[in-house]
Parts: structure tokens; sequence; C-alpha cells
């Protein structure tokens, strides 16, 4: 059980462009999911916090217009990083929250902006 | 943002031996957390503490959750390669709400034949 899955599972782009990342609980409800980014070699730094139904809640520094964020159902979130740069290139994590104090992480998502 | 200190930050050792490493924090926690991950993989959750004192094992790991509810350890013993990875403590400081973590700055281990 607690099973996260993230899609794609890596992706390059052009830069300029917009991706959309998917992060879905497969066998639970989430009533929160959350973002996160990690640069290599660090730890997992929170980009925002997503309640279904609700607008996401942004960590201090990540750009709400940049990094669009949709929970349209408890099973579902979606980051979609707009007009991406090459500074955007990171590895992105989500994970689900099943109403208590433990978090599930999906496998997360690589994307190269070239 | 707020991490919580990780140490040692990295060790090699060698196949057999067991393993230590703790998480240190200047605030209190209610929950602590102990996830591994793999290269270019997410991380998985190892052991979940929920009482200051609580002591939990899940096969070859052991974790604590300190009295003080300001640390935690996490034991590994007999290591074997697969055990390789990268190991983070994260704190959370609400209970039985969906509130976000805090994650340590991670302890790498390579495990040597």
């Amino acid at each position: 059980g607690a099973v996260v899955s993230q899609h794609p599972s890596r992706v390059i782009c052009k830069s300029g462009t917009s991706v959309k990342i998917e992060c879905r609980s497969l066998d639970f409800q989430a009533t929160t999911m959350f973002w996160y980014r990690q640069f290599p070699k660090q730890s997992l730094m929170l980009m925002a916090t997503s309640n279904e139904g609700s607008k996401a809640t942004y960590e201090q520094g990540v750009e709400k217009d940049k990094f669009l964020i949709n929970h349209a159902s408890l099973t579902l979130s979606t980051l979609t990083v707009t007009s991406a740069h090459p500074e955007d290139s990171s590895f992105y994590i989500c994970s689900a929250a099943p109403g208590q104090e433990t978090q599930y992480f999906g496998p997360g998502t690589r994307l190269l902006v070239l | 943002g707020q991490q919580l200190n990780q140490s040692p930050q990295s060790m090699f050792i060698q196949e057999g031996e067991d393993v230590s490493m703790n998480c240190t924090s200047s605030s209190i926690f209610n929950t602590w957390l102990w996830y591994k991950q793999d290269p270019g993989e997410g991380p998985v959750l190892l052991i979940a503490l929920y009482k200051a004192g609580e002591l939990t094992s899940n096969g070859r790991l052991t974790a604590q959750f300190g009295i003080t509810r300001k640390d935690s350890f996490l034991n590994i013993s007999a290591s074997i390669p697969s055990d390789v990875g990268i190991y983070f403590c994260a704190g959370n400081l609400n209970t039985g709400t969906a509130s976000k973590l805090t994650f340590g700055t991670g302890t790498r281990l390579q495990v040597t034949l």
C-alpha cells in the first residue's frame, strides 16, 4: 500500500516551453500533496503544499506563477513549470499524505531544459 | 528553509558492519521519519516514530525518537551492499495532520565488499 506515482519520469524540453508533471496516489486518497525540488547531492527542498480543492501554499522564494499547482482530486496533483529555463532543470519529487503525519514519495521526475 | 543536521555526512563501511547515524535539531518535532533514497529515485519510508523515547525496528533497521524530541538515530545492523544510498531524517511539527516535513541534510552510505 501507499504507492505514489509520477509521470513523466524524465522530460527534456526547450527553453520557453511549459512542462506538466503529474503526481498520483494509487491506493489511497490524499487531501494533501507536496512538491519538492532536489539538486544533485542535496536534500529535498519543499516548494509548495497542495490541498485538494483549494489554492496551493508556496514556500518563500518559490514563484507561484512559474510553478502552477493544481490539486483537482484526492488522488491527483499536477505541477506545471511554465516558460521553463535551463535553471529550472532539476529533480522534482511529489509526496502524498493520507491524512496522517507520514508522507509517501513518488519516484521523481527529472527535468532537463535545453 | 530550515534543515535538520545529520551526521555523519557520509560513511564508507564494510559489508557486515553495523551503521549508526543521527539527526539533531534545535526545535522540537512531534514525529520523526527516516527515509532512504537511491540514485534517481524518490525517498522510501523506512521507519516512522511518533512518541518521544519510542524505539522501533524494521528488519535490520532500528530507530529511536529522542526523549527531548530534538533528535533521532538510525542503526543498521549487518550491512549489505543494497544498503547503499542516502538516508534522510525528517521531522514533522504537527500531529494528526498532513503538515510539511523538515528534512535532514542526508547521510550518504557506501558499503564495500
